[in-house]
């Protein structure tokens, strides 16, 4: 089955610095890939998410990019704000029929102002 | 629109106590999921059903049943409770394999 490593597993950065979680999945047929973000005590919510068709996608201040050959994708957040403290999830899943999101551990994402 | 509705939102129970923590959600969705949550180690699937009649085990299946009752109704139960089931549950649903995840705003279990 998908294992989906997720590193860092804590960030912290200062407002209006870049920030940039790295997520690696195992199973080549995986080809969906989203990101989630759940504030404290709040529920996880779909961020963005990317395709394998698709190398890059962007979304006001935040990209994700995917290397297939390379079995890793990654969420990049710029110009960061005390807003984006969160917990961010990778997830990744192939698109077959009795199949589902596997998410990685998640990233605690501090921004200090 | 209520999204996906889970309850209860907090329960305490004894070891070796059973209960069933209900979810349902009104998009008519297809696939339904229920996911455990603990500090450091993420969102682990525990079961999932695709479509209504089928349930499929996810990554930490032991200890628990499922029963997708009907296309909108999805449920877990913990047969023995076990204070390794101490945890926040979830339950998902999407549309389609490759789309949003919807989660219900989590059953918080402790097991004493």
């Amino acid at each position: 089955g998908e294992n989906v490593e997720q590193h860092p597993s804590t960030l912290s950065v200062q407002e209006g610095d870049s920030a940039v979680i790295k997520c690696t999945y195992s199973d080549s047929a995986s080809n969906y890939f989203p990101w989630y973000k759940q504030e404290l005590g709040k529920r996880p919510q779909l961020i963005i998410d990317i395709r394998s068709n698709v190398g890059e996608k962007k979304d006001q201040r935040i990209a994700v990019t995917l290397n297939k050959t390379a079995k890793h994708f990654s969420l990049h957040i710029t110009e960061t704000q005390p807003e984006d403290s969160a917990v961010y999830f990778c997830a990744a899943t192939p698109n077959q029929a009795g199949t589902a999101l596997i998410f990685g551990k998640g990233t605690t994402l501090s921004v200090s102002s | 629109n209520a999204g996906v509705t889970q309850t209860p939102k907090f329960q305490v129970l004894k070891t070796g106590q059973s209960m069933t923590l209900q979810c349902a959600q009104d998009m008519n969705h297809n696939s339904m999921y229920w996911y455990r949550q603990d500090p450091g180690m993420g969102l682990r699937l525990i079961y999932y059903s695709a479509s209504e009649g089928t349930t499929d085990k996810g990554e930490v299946p032991n200890g628990y049943n499922v029963s997708r009752l009907n296309k909108r109704e999805f449920s877990l139960r913990l047969e023995s409770a076990a204070p390794s089931q101490t945890s926040v549950y979830f339950c998902a649903s999407t549309g389609q394999v490759t789309g949003e995840l919807f989660f219900g705003e989590g059953s918080r279990l402790t097991v004493l």
